[in-house]
Order: C-alpha cells, then sequence, then structure tokens
C-alpha cells in the first residue's frame, strides 16, 4: 500500500538556522498539508498547497515558512530562522482529489537547540 | 470560532468494558467529523468518519448535531486498542483539518 514519506526522521538545528522538511506525497494525490505537533500539544494546521501553490494557510504559518515542490515529486517545509518555539513534530499530509481521507506521514521531529 | 475539544486527557478501562471517547466541536456550519488513531511508534491514521456510517475496529461515532459532539464508542474494548485518538473536523469550505487535543486510551489486561 502507498505511503507517505518523510524525511529526516529527525532534525537538531541550532537557533536561527534553516531547515528544510522533505515529504513525498503519494503518487497520485493533489492536496498537500502541513501539520505541526508541539509536544504535549495538539496537532496544527500550518499550510494546504495544491496546483503549485498555497490554498490556505494558519497564523503560524508566517513569512519564516514556505513550501514548495520544487521537482514536482518532494512537497518541502522550509523554515528560514528557526526559534526556539519551532521544536515540534511536523506531519505531512496528502489527499486524493475526490477522497476525504488524508494520508499522514510518519513525521519529523524538529528540535532548536 | 471552529473547535474540537476532547475533554478526556486520559482514559484507563479494562479489557472486555466498554470504551466511550468525548469529542465535542464548535462550528456553525455542516463540518465532516473524523477520528484518527495513532499507536505507539506508527503515524496518524484514519480510523472512521461520519459521512461513511460504519465500524472499524468495532469502533463507532454517531454525530449528533443537536449536542455538537461525535463521540467514539466501543462495546468491548480489547489491548491493541491502546492508542492515542484524536478527534478532527473538516470546515466545509475547505480541506484542512482542526484537531481535538487527543485522548490516550489505555487498556488493562
Amino acid at each position: 500500500e502507498p505511503e507517505v514519506t518523510q524525511t529526516p526522521s529527525h532534525q537538531v538545528t541550532q537557533m536561527g538556522q534553516e531547515v528544510i522538511l522533505r515529504c513525498v506525497p503519494i503518487s497520485n494525490h493533489l492536496y498537500f498539508y502541513w501539520y505541526r505537533q508541539i509536544l504535549g500539544q495538539k496537532v496544527e494546521f500550518l499550510v494546504s498547497f495544491y496546483n503549485n501553490e498555497i490554498s490556505e494557510k494558519s497564523e503560524i504559518f508566517d513569512d519564516q515558512f514556505s513550501v514548495e515542490r520544487p521537482d514536482g515529486s518532494n512537497f518541502t517545509l522550509k523554515i528560514r530562522s528557526t526559534k526556539l518555539e519551532d521544536s515540534a513534530m511536523y506531519f505531512c499530509a496528502t489527499l486524493l482529489r475526490d477522497s476525504n481521507e488524508q494520508f499522514f506521514g510518519p513525521g519529523t521531529r524538529l528540535t532548536v537547540l | 470560532a471552529q473547535r474540537v475539544t476532547q475533554p478526556e486527557k486520559l482514559l484507563s478501562v479494562f479489557k472486555g468494558a466498554p470504551v466511550e471517547l468525548k469529542c465535542n466541536y464548535s462550528y456553525s456550519g455542516s463540518p465532516e467529523l473524523f477520528w484518527y488513531v495513532q499507536y505507539s511508534r506508527q503515524r496518524l491514521q484514519l480510523l472512521l468518519r461520519h459521512i461513511s456510517r460504519e465500524s472499524i475496529k468495532g469502533f463507532t461515532a454517531d454525530l449528533n448535531k443537536g449536542e455538537t459532539s461525535f463521540h467514539l464508542k466501543k462495546p468491548f474494548a480489547q489491548e491493541e486498542d491502546s492508542a492515542m485518538y484524536y478527534c478532527a473536523l473538516r470546515p466545509d469550505s475547505n480541506y484542512q483539518l482542526i484537531w481535538g487535543a487527543g485522548t490516550k486510551l489505555i487498556i488493562k489486561p
């Protein structure tokens, strides 16, 4: 069964550094999402992406964040200058156009020191 | 405001006992409601959604619009049901999910 994959599984970085989190969606899916979950808190929506552009974003998704699908395969989340409070699990999810089920990747644990 | 509330952070029951995980939502439109489950060291996966009205792994959930609830129930809990359970809402105008805080379900032998 096809799955969403994410790399790396764990990323440790220094405050102020840029990080890129990668997601490989299920091949025929058209909608892509990033969520994050700070330890002990609820899952929060960050951004959705469709047809090569952002379709929705939350208040969390400020100018420090960006997403792109550079090669038509990977779906990336970039944080330009990480802050301590960016430490969280970041989940990618993808959605088939005619389905309501979002399929989740295993997550990337980001630790900002 | 759109909100999903799961009042119990932790629920512990004995094997064979009934289980009910509570979920209440706040949304003025016609949402879709989902239950996602995350077993230990596994990814989030869809358990069930209200539009399909099906039973998965013995779990059912009925959308009660009057009480704005979507409680998850199972008549006889099994040890393999131990996991984190998240209730989520999809507003009718888009595809993002709004999440509850999650309930950790522990089934005692």
